[in-house]
C-alpha cells in the first residue's frame, strides 16, 4: 500500500505567482478529496471527484483555484495569482468509493511571501 | 451540514480509558457518523464510522447514542501514540471541525 502522495511536501512562492500541487491517490480508488488547513483549524473541504467528474466545490474554492482529474488518477490542484491568505497545508485524500474511509496524504504546504 | 460540538481538550493518563464525547444534534437519518484523528505534521487518518449500532475495531469502539444525537469514541487503553486531535463528523463529503485534542501523560 503506497498510500496517497502528494507533492511537492513545501512550496514557497511569491505573491502574484501561480503554483500547481499534485495528488496521487491509491489506485483503484474512485473518489479524490482536496482539503485546506491552517494553523490551529480543521481541514476544509475544497472539492472532489468521482473519477474524472468534479462533484462539488466548496463556496472556498474561489474562481482563482481549480482542480483538475484527467484521467482518473492523479489529480491537480492550481492556485492562480496566489495571495498571502492562501498560504496554508493542502490535503489530498481517496476513497475506494462513497463512503468508505478516506485516505489521506501528508499535504503540501504552501507558503506566499 | 450537520454542526458538532467536540470539547476543545482532554487530558488522560497512559494505559487508562479515554471517551471522546461529541453532539450532533443536527444529523440526519442517513448520515453515518465518522471519527478520524490527525497527528501533528500529517494528515487525517480514519479511526472509525458508524450509522445507528455500536462498532468496535482495532483501534477504538463507538458508542452511538439511541437518538443519534451524539456518539462517543472510546480508546479503551490510551497510549503516548494516541495524542492527536480527534475530528467527529456526521455525513460526507467529510466536513471537519476544531476536534478535540488529546493529550496522554506517561
Amino acid at each position: 500500500d503506497t498510500g496517497v502522495s502528494q507533492n511537492p511536501r513545501h512550496k514557497i512562492t511569491k505573491r502574484g505567482q501561480n503554483v500547481t500541487f499534485r495528488c496521487d491517490p491509491i489506485s483503484e480508488h474512485n473518489r479524490l478529496y482536496w482539503y485546506r488547513q491552517t494553523l490551529g483549524q480543521g481541514p476544509e473541504f475544497l472539492t472532489y471527484f468521482q473519477n474524472e467528474a468534479q462533484l462539488e466545490k466548496s463556496r472556498l474554492l474561489s474562481d482563482r483555484f481549480s482542480a483538475e482529474r484527467p484521467k482518473g488518477s492523479f489529480s491537480t490542484l492550481e492556485i492562480q495569482r496566489t495571495e498571502q491568505g492562501d498560504s496554508a497545508m493542502y490535503l489530498c485524500a481517496s476513497s475506494l468509493v462513497e463512503g468508505s474511509p478516506l485516505h489521506f496524504g501528508n499535504g503540501t504546504r504552501l507558503t506566499v511571501t | 451540514d450537520a454542526k458538532t460540538t467536540q470539547p476543545n481538550s482532554m487530558e488522560s493518563n497512559e494505559e487508562e480509558p479515554v471517551h471522546l464525547p461529541c453532539n450532533h444534534s443536527t444529523i440526519s437519518g442517513t448520515d453515518y457518523i465518522h471519527w478520524y484523528r490527525q497527528l501533528p505534521s500529517q494528515g487525517p487518518e480514519y479511526v472509525i464510522h458508524g450509522l445507528t449500532s455500536n462498532v468496535n475495531n482495532r483501534m477504538a469502539s463507538l458508542a452511538i447514542a439511541e437518538d443519534r444525537k451524539s456518539s462517543t469514541l472510546i480508546l479503551h487503553r490510551a497510549t503516548l501514540r494516541d495524542a492527536a486531535v480527534y475530528y467527529c463528523i456526521p455525513g460526507t463529503p467529510l466536513v471537519f471541525g476544531k476536534g478535540t485534542r488529546l493529550s496522554v501523560i506517561a
